[in-house]
C-alpha cells in the first residue's frame, strides 16, 4: 500500500491522559498536514510540515497539541492532558512541494471518556 | 481567513445527474478541490481544478468554476448508489493549506 498510513485507527482514552498519533506519508511527498474533523463538520487545518520544518503551527488548538516530523518522513501528533472536547477524527495528508494533489489517510479517531 | 459554504443535503434518483454547489471567499485560492468521504473513512480526492480553468471533466465528474462569483460546482453524471457519501469542497492558500466547507451529504435513491 503506497497511500498515507495512520496509526492507531482508533484510540479510546481517559480524560487527562496523553495520546500520540503517527502518520506515514506517501514516500516521495515532502509536505505533510494534520487536520481535525469533528462530527458533522469539514476538516479543520491544524499544522503542516515541509520536510522536517514545521511551517505553520498557529492553528494548533492549544498548547496541549504538538506535532513533530524529526527526519522529514513520518510525523507524530501528540495531545497532552486530553479533554472530552478533543474527541474527533485526526486526519493526516501529504503532498508534493508544488500545489495540486493532496492525499489523506484514513484518519485516527480519538474518543476521550 | 477563507470561508467555504456548501448546502447540507442533496437527494437524487439513481441514473440522474447530481450537482453539488460550493461558494468560497478567498479569490487567491489557486486550486479548488472536491473530496468524497464515506462513513468512517478518510477523504478521497475526486478531482481538483486550477483557478485559471473554467471547467474540468473526468469521466462522470464535471467541475465548473466561476471565479468572478467564487462559485464551484461538481456534477456527477449517471449517479449510482455507490456515490452516496459526503462531498467536501476546499480551497487552498499559501503552503497549500486547505479550507474545507461543511460538506454536502448526497443520498442516491434506487
Amino acid at each position: 500500500d503506497t497511500g498515507v498510513s495512520q496509526n492507531p485507527r482508533h484510540k479510546i482514552t481517559k480524560r487527562g491522559q496523553n495520546v500520540t498519533f503517527r502518520c506515514d506519508p506517501i514516500s516521495e511527498h515532502n509536505r505533510l498536514y494534520w487536520y481535525r474533523q469533528t462530527l458533522g463538520q469539514g476538516p479543520e487545518f491544524l499544522t503542516y510540515f515541509q520536510n522536517e520544518a514545521q511551517l505553520e503551527k498557529s492553528r494548533l488548538l492549544s498548547d496541549r497539541f504538538s506535532a513533530e516530523r524529526p527526519k522529514g518522513s513520518f510525523s507524530t501528533l501528540e495531545i497532552q492532558r486530553t479533554e472530552q472536547g478533543d474527541s474527533a477524527m485526526y486526519l493526516c495528508a501529504s503532498a508534493p512541494t508544488q500545489p495540486g494533489e493532496l492525499f489523506f489517510g484514513e484518519g485516527s479517531r480519538l474518543t476521550v471518556l | 481567513g477563507e470561508d467555504v459554504e456548501q448546502s447540507l443535503f442533496l437527494s437524487v434518483r439513481e441514473g440522474d445527474s447530481s450537482v453539488i454547489n460550493c461558494t468560497y471567499t478567498d479569490s487567491s485560492s489557486t486550486y479548488l478541490y472536491w473530496y468524497k468521504q464515506e462513513p468512517g473513512a478518510g477523504l478521497q480526492l475526486l478531482t481538483y481544478i486550477f483557478s485559471n480553468m473554467d471547467m474540468k471533466q473526468d469521466q462522470r465528474l464535471t467541475v465548473l468554476l466561476n471565479k468572478k462569483d467564487k462559485h464551484l460546482s461538481l456534477r456527477i453524471a449517471d449517479t449510482q448508489t455507490g456515490d452516496s457519501a459526503i462531498y467536501f469542497c476546499a480551497g487552498n492558500n499559501a503552503g497549500n493549506m486547505l479550507t474545507f466547507g461543511g460538506g454536502t451529504r448526497l443520498m442516491v435513491k434506487p
